[in-house]
């Protein structure tokens, strides 16, 4: 059964750093690449960027490019997405899903849980 | 930027026919993915390359594309079909995910 389990929620402060985790079971996890998608409260899917765990070769949404960083490592089948300083507006509900490439598209077939970032002084 | 626009949301009795719609500039030529997301948990796929259901979706569940509308078409509504759904398309200009604006079923 493929699974994404995240890690739990976190609440930080204004400037603060913060990584959270996807890690990934029931697959190889080179095989397919994780993306990252923010949903702010009240608020629509928004794509953050993809990686490839086999290479690390990352893509990101040009909203993210620059705000946050995303990585992998294949010894533990786990994607991370980083902040290296917090804003309030980072405050959002953030899930990784894996990324199933079509013929002519590509979607995301699994989701993980989701980890709850709340950024407040 | 490629956008897709949903209504923001759709009513329908417990039974009948709910249909989502996602427009965009020449969806028609574009294979687009549907998600389902109930409160509080994380999206679900429901139809991939417009049309397919992955394993476990109802049958109820059926998608469609043509012109500038694809369409998300669920069939005799269950209360649990009470949910947000987006509809998603990979921008090959770009490289990247885009998703609709969403569209939430009330089920009455």
């Amino acid at each position: 059964e493929v699974q994404l389990v995240q890690s739990g929620a976190e609440v930080k402060k204004p400037g603060e750093s913060l990584k959270i985790s996807c890690k990934v079971s029931g697959y190889s996890f080179t095989t397919y690449s994780i993306g990252w998608v923010r949903q702010m409260p009240g608020k629509g899917l928004e794509w953050m960027g993809i990686i490839d765990p086999g290479d690390s070769d990352t893509r990101y949404s040009p909203s993210f490019q620059g705000q946050v960083t995303i990585s992998a490592d294949k010894s533990v089948s786990t994607a991370y997405v980083q902040w290296s300083s917090l804003k309030a507006s980072d405050t959002a509900m953030y899930y990784c899903a894996r990324h199933v490439y079509g013929s002519s598209s590509n979607w995301f077939d699994s989701w993980g849980q989701g980890t709850l970032v709340t950024v407040s002084s | 930027s490629y956008v897709l626009t949903q209504p923001p949301s759709v009513s329908v009795a417990p039974g009948k026919t709910a249909r989502i719609t996602c427009g965009g500039n020449n969806i028609g030529s574009n294979s687009v993915h549907w998600y389902q997301q109930k409160p509080g948990q994380a999206p679900v796929l429901v139809i991939y390359y417009g049309t397919d259901r992955p394993s476990g979706i109802p049958e109820r569940f059926s998608g469609s594309n043509s012109g500038n509308t694809a369409t998300l078409t669920i069939s005799r509504v269950e209360a649990g079909d009470e949910a947000d759904y987006y509809c998603q398309v990979w921008d090959t200009t770009s490289a990247s995910y885009v998703f609709g604006t969403g569209t939430k079923v009330t089920v009455l």
